[in-house]
């Protein structure tokens, strides 16, 4: 079967409460960082991106902040409801590559 | 709407069987991946076609083979599935290689489990 995987952190929440998660990376040369969304049982869902040229981005209740001094990413997501809970990935690729390098994930539990 | 499917969801295979997962996509997008997801851990890559070219990952195994038809399908063939290889098979999409290009439109996954 199956092996066993790694145990993710996990960032519990209340219910109208802000999240921030938060990813670190290594690559000097990273050009382009995405966070998506993971469901159990679905595919990685795409919810914000950012370029190097940039140190935020802001979409619908979502934030993304980059940090190129320290190499750190972070997702802010405002409000929390119950149907934010899942796996958050940040990924990251530089300009002139394609494959995308995923951190390890981070699980959102949202309590009522 | 534009999206990435997979078929089947579920895959239950015998060890040593030879299988073949499926991913078609609307979206016209030039380029396709496969990615090995095992439980609660992140994607990994396996190959990508850009176009017609096909890329291997240098860790993926000799057993993972692709295929792509067309634009629009992709298979992934594993040659003799070991217990090893149960996992989230990912397949997904993006409209160019490199850089604000590479916005990846993934499929919902086939689940593969081998007895």
């Amino acid at each position: 079967g199956e092996s066993v995987g790694l145990h993710l952190p996990t960032l519990s929440v209340q219910e109208g409460d802000n999240s921030i998660i938060n990813c670190a990376y290594s690559n000097s040369a990273s050009d382009y960082f995405i966070w998506y969304k993971q469901e159990s049982g679905k595919g990685p869902q795409f919810i914000i991106d950012i370029r190097s040229n940039m140190d935020k981005r802001q979409g619908q209740r979502v934030t993304v902040l980059l940090n190129k001094t320290v190499k750190h990413l972070s997702l802010q997501i405002a409000a929390t409801q119950p149907g934010d809970s899942a796996v958050y990935f940040c990924a990251e690729t530089p300009f002139s590559g394609y494959a995308l390098n995923f951190g390890k994930g981070t699980s959102l539990l949202v309590t009522p | 709407d534009a999206m990435v499917i997979q078929n089947p969801r579920y895959q239950v295979t015998q060890f040593g069987k030879p299988v073949t997962l499926s991913c078609s996509q609307t979206l016209n997008h030039n380029v396709m991946y496969w990615y090995q997801q095992k439980s609660s851990q992140a994607p990994k890559l396996l190959f990508h076609y850009y176009d017609k070219d096909f890329n291997n990952e240098a860790d993926t195994p000799d057993n993972f083979q692709s295929r792509r038809p067309n634009t629009s399908f992709c298979f992934l063939d594993i040659r003799s599935p070991g217990l090893g290889d149960a996992a989230m098979y990912l397949c997904a999409t993006s409209r160019e290689l490199a850089g604000g290009y590479n916005e990846q439109f993934f499929g919902p996954g086939t689940r593969l489990t081998v007895l």
